[in-house]
């Protein structure tokens, strides 16, 4: 099956700072990848769609300043957390549909635990 | 619109017995379902999927879950609960083509020695 990685698996920062997490197709290509975020004990909430070559799509209550969507290349996302927050702390998902397989087969990356002091 | 409920936000089964995770589902179209284990500290995996084929779907470790359309139910089972199998567990359906998915809230799956 196809592999999403996701860099860094852990960071902890200092609340105002602003930290970029990378999601990467290893041995495709995705066109579009999808940024998670889920809070202790709970389900995964779809925070935005990426899409390579245009502008992000936010889903509703997501604040598209603060969470910072590129998708420079067909490989490769970054969310960027900007002035982050100790609410912003949670674990970071991303994942990315495989057109190798079933269309709607998403592989998803480790996670990514944000921790802001 | 779509959705999707997870009746048991915990099971506790002992090792060795069935485990039977529920689930259930609201779509306006023809579901494709997904079944995910998340283990603690790890990434997301997928467990089985049915995207309209054989109702009945056999996925890894023992796993399987049943498409009942009348029912609109896609419960997870497996015949003999192992310690490993100890983890959260999701049930997901997905939006048609735009690869959008919704989540359930999970089950968290507890194996008594």
């Amino acid at each position: 099956g196809a592999v999403v990685s996701q860099h860094p698996s852990r960071v902890i920062c200092k609340s105002g700072t602003s930290v970029k997490i990378e999601c990467r197709s290893l041995d495709f290509q995705a066109t579009t990848m999808f940024w998670y975020r889920q809070f202790p004990k709970q389900s995964l909430m779809l925070m935005a769609t990426s899409n390579e070559g245009s502008k992000a799509t936010y889903e509703q209550g997501v604040e598209k300043d603060k969470f910072l969507i590129n998708h420079a290349s067909l490989t490769l996302s970054t969310l960027t957390v900007t002035s982050a927050h100790p609410e912003d702390s949670s674990f970071y998902i991303c994942s990315a549909p495989w057109n190798g397989g079933d269309y709607n087969e998403q592989f998803f990356g480790p996670g990514t635990r944000l921790t802001v002091l | 619109a779509q959705s999707v409920t997870q009746l048991d936000s915990h099971v506790s089964v002992s090792e060795g017995t069935p485990v039977l995770l529920r689930c259930n589902y609201s779509s306006s179209y023809s579901p494709s379902l997904f079944w995910y284990v998340q283990h603690p500290n790890k990434g997301l995996q997928l467990l089985l999927k049915y995207t309209s084929a054989a109702t009945l779907v056999k996925g890894i470790n023992g796993f399987e879950a049943e498409f009942k359309k009348s029912e609109t139910s896609f419960h997870l089972t497996k015949p003999s609960a192992h310690m490993s199998d100890a983890a959260e567990y999701f049930c997901v359906v997905a939006l048609g083509s735009n690869y959008q998915l919704i989540w359930g809230a999970g089950t968290k799956l507890i194996i008594k020695p």
